[in-house]
């Protein structure tokens, strides 16, 4: 079992249609949680940072952290067909290491 | 302020062969990081630099090895290389070690034949 799983999709939905992301962990000791963006032929660009549990919302993008369900979620909100991209989770420890694990990445389409 | 900046931007190499990739790190980054990422797979850790020295490795062999020089830009080094290693290899700066968020080059495409 990997320590991050995220379904890599695609996922594809049309303009201005709310989008949820997902990846689920199983390592309790992730304290750090991120998502990135990477668009074809391109590095990964930090989208959202969250420490431990709760939301956080920045524009039309919001994340979720449940740590007693070891579930992280990503929203999307009057999606664009800008937001076309993979989209990857990533988590840290806290204390000792602080490198970051990810998913595989989910990729969206969102079609005008 | 410029970004992390990676060259070359392709490269092809057949099996044996060895290779080196570059990367120049943010300004203000003391940390670098290499990553692998195979087509359709998050990127998977190769190694993290930090002040020059080695500070952390993933589960790759000894023939992946790299290099962080004074002004912190970084070297990623591959030898004998085999068809597996195609893959983009992304390089990703900190301000600090102990900072977990990762500011990466656009990456250089390895293809191996």
């Amino acid at each position: 079992q990997k320590e991050v799983e995220q379904d890599p999709g695609p996922l594809s939905v049309p303009e201005g249609a709310i989008v949820s992301l997902n990846c689920t962990y199983s390592n309790s000791a992730f304290q750090y949680f991120m998502w990135y963006r990477q668009y074809s032929r391109k590095g990964p660009e930090l989208l959202m940072y969250t420490y431990s549990s709760g939301n956080k919302e920045d524009g039309r993008f919001t994340a979720q952290v449940d740590k007693s369900s070891k579930y992280i979620s990503l929203f999307i909100r009057d999606s664009q067909p800008s937001d076309s991209a993979t989209y990857l989770c990533a988590m840290a420890r806290s204390g000792g290491s602080y490198i970051p694990t990810f998913g595989r990445g989910t990729s969206l389409i969102v079609h005008p | 302020e410029t970004g992390v900046t990676q060259s070359p931007t392709h490269l092809i190499k057949t099996r044996g062969q060895q290779v080196t990739l570059r990367c120049s790190s943010q300004s203000g980054h003391n940390t670098v990081s290499w990553y692998q990422q195979a087509l359709g797979q998050g990127p998977q850790f190769i190694f993290q630099y930090y002040r020059e020295e080695e500070n952390g490795r993933g589960n790759f062999p000894p023939r992946f090895s790299g290099l962080q020089f004074p002004n912190y830009s970084s070297e990623l080094n591959v030898n004998a290389l085999e068809l597996d290693d195609s893959a983009l290899y992304l390089c990703a700066s900190s301000i600090d070690s102990t900072y977990e968020k990762l500011f990466f080059g656009s990456g250089t495409q390895l293809s191996v034949l």
